[in-house]
């Protein structure tokens, strides 16, 4: 049972380029969440998910998007990399609305 | 709105101290959810403890306990006998029950030192 699995686990991008932030559950969880870390701000919710083919925005959606065409998958696209996207990101999953959330390893994105 | 503020930033121990981690929360709601987890510093976020908002019992888990008191919108973690193991990020976190996002708080950092 491999949970919440991310990758790429690090990445560099140039300011401009567009990427995707891949994330998949095998717990079929019907919640899914992406968040990014930034230091002395704890988590900030992008973009959610409370089932396949319903998405949401979080606090911080702008720059960020998100398809769940899958129970499993929630990708995170940025459209337009820009420094201020140089964060640690970690895609959720929960199996429900009150439960505890489940956090893959994260991935951390230097933009340069 | 919801929010969790954890005031302490850092905190700094010899092992085998007593370490108690504060977390006040503010929701409009009366049924919500709490959470503890821990960030290591090898990066990964590890689920800790869930309370619930009508349960006020407070739990001890081996080292952990946590202190949930409405009245003042509290829900404090205290490790007991503190092992250099424990040096991480620890973030309390609440989930409304007519919210879909899950808050955190900004995180403490402890550190255990030998």
């Amino acid at each position: 049972n491999a949970g919440v699995t991310q990758t790429p686990k690090f990445q560099v991008l140039k300011t401009g380029q567009s990427m995707t932030l891949q994330c998949a559950q095998d717990m079929n969880h019907e919640y899914m969440s992406w968040y990014r870390q930034d230091p002395g701000m704890g988590l900030r919710l992008i973009h959610y998910s409370v089932g396949a083919g319903i998405t949401d925005q979080g606090e911080v959606p702008n720059g960020y998007n998100v398809s769940r065409s899958t129970t499993e998958d929630f990708p995170l696209r940025l459209l337009s990399a820009a420094p201020s996207q140089t964060s640690v990101y970690f895609c959720a999953s929960r199996a429900n609305m009150n439960t505890e959330a489940f956090f893959g390893q994260g991935t951390r994105l230097t933009v340069v | 709105a919801q929010k969790v503020t954890q005031a302490q930033t850092e905190i700094s121990v010899v092992e085998k101290e007593d370490v108690t981690l504060d977390c006040v929360y503010e929701t409009r709601d009366t049924t919500y959810y709490l959470f503890w987890y821990k960030q290591p510093p090898s990066g990964e976020l590890v689920f800790l403890i869930r309370r619930n908002s009508f349960d006020e019992q407070n739990e001890i888990s081996g080292r952990y306990s946590w202190n949930f008191q409405k009245s003042t919108s509290s829900f404090n973690f205290t490790i007991t006998a503190s092992q250099v193991v424990d040096s991480a990020v620890y973030f309390c976190a609440l989930l409304s029950s007519n919210d879909y996002k899950l808050s955190f708080g900004a995180g403490t950092t402890v550190t255990v030192r030998a």
